[in-house]
């Protein structure tokens, strides 16, 4: 089926430094979401994503969080600076619709901030 | 607020023996769309089920799932596990975004 793809798949970033988490979402979804999971914990919503627009984030996604999906291109979880807390499995996500869909998901890109 | 609870994190079950993971929740909205995600490992999470209608079961894989709103449920079960069934399942529903539980480790053995 019909795919999202996350570059990287692994990223180890020194603490304080600038990461930019790739996905390419399903060409005909217009929904996107970025999930946090932390080894062994549970999935964590951060951000979903229409027309352009956030239009709900969760505590989770700080102030140093930013996304974006510039015309045609990735939509990216941007981290800067990134903290040791940061460490984690992010995953993208991608929905034709908003309520009720389900999501298809990327593999995830594993950060690791030392 | 909203929220999955997953009762059992780490579930073991025996080759060929029925298995049960259980989900309540607590939600405000009415009419809401309910999941069943596997995850293997180092895996995307995947929909293996999928409901938004009251008492009316739902199969999948040799998975399935009824949603009770009298009981704010939506268990999932299957009759004989395989070994290929170890997995991270989670159940969760969508209110614009997904809402996950905390995750069941299902560990199937021979």
């Amino acid at each position: 089926g019909p795919k999202v793809l996350q570059i990287p798949s692994h990223q180890i970033i020194d603490m304080g430094q600038m990461v930019t988490l790739n996905c390419d979402p399903v060409s005909n979804h217009l929904y996107f979401y970025w999930y946090k999971q932390i080894l062994g914990q549970q999935m964590e919503f951060l951000v979903n994503f229409y027309n352009g627009k956030v239009m709900e984030k969760s505590k989770l996604f700080k102030d140093q969080f930013s996304v974006e999906r510039p015309d045609g291109s990735y939509f990216t979880l941007k981290i800067q600076p990134t903290a040791l807390e940061d460490s984690a499995v992010y995953f993208c996500a991608s929905s034709s619709t908003g309520a009720n869909s389900d999501y298809t998901f990327g593999s995830g890109t594993r950060l690791l901030v030392i | 607020g909203d929220s999955v609870t997953q009762t059992e994190g780490l579930v073991t079950v025996t080759e060929g023996l029925p298995v049960k993971l259980n989900c309540t929740y607590q939600t405000t909205y009415l009419t809401i769309a309910f999941f069943w995600y596997v995850q293997y490992l180092n895996e995307a999470p995947q929909v293996l089920l999928k409901s938004s209608t009251d008492n009316k079961r739902t199969e999948h894989q040799g998975f399935h799932a009824t949603l009770h709103k009298s009981s704010s449920s939506f268990h999932l079960q299957k009759s004989s596990a395989q070994l290929s069934d170890s997995a991270l399942y989670y159940c969760a529903f969508n209110t614009g975004k997904l809402t996950f539980g905390d995750g069941t480790v299902l560990t199937v053995k021979p």
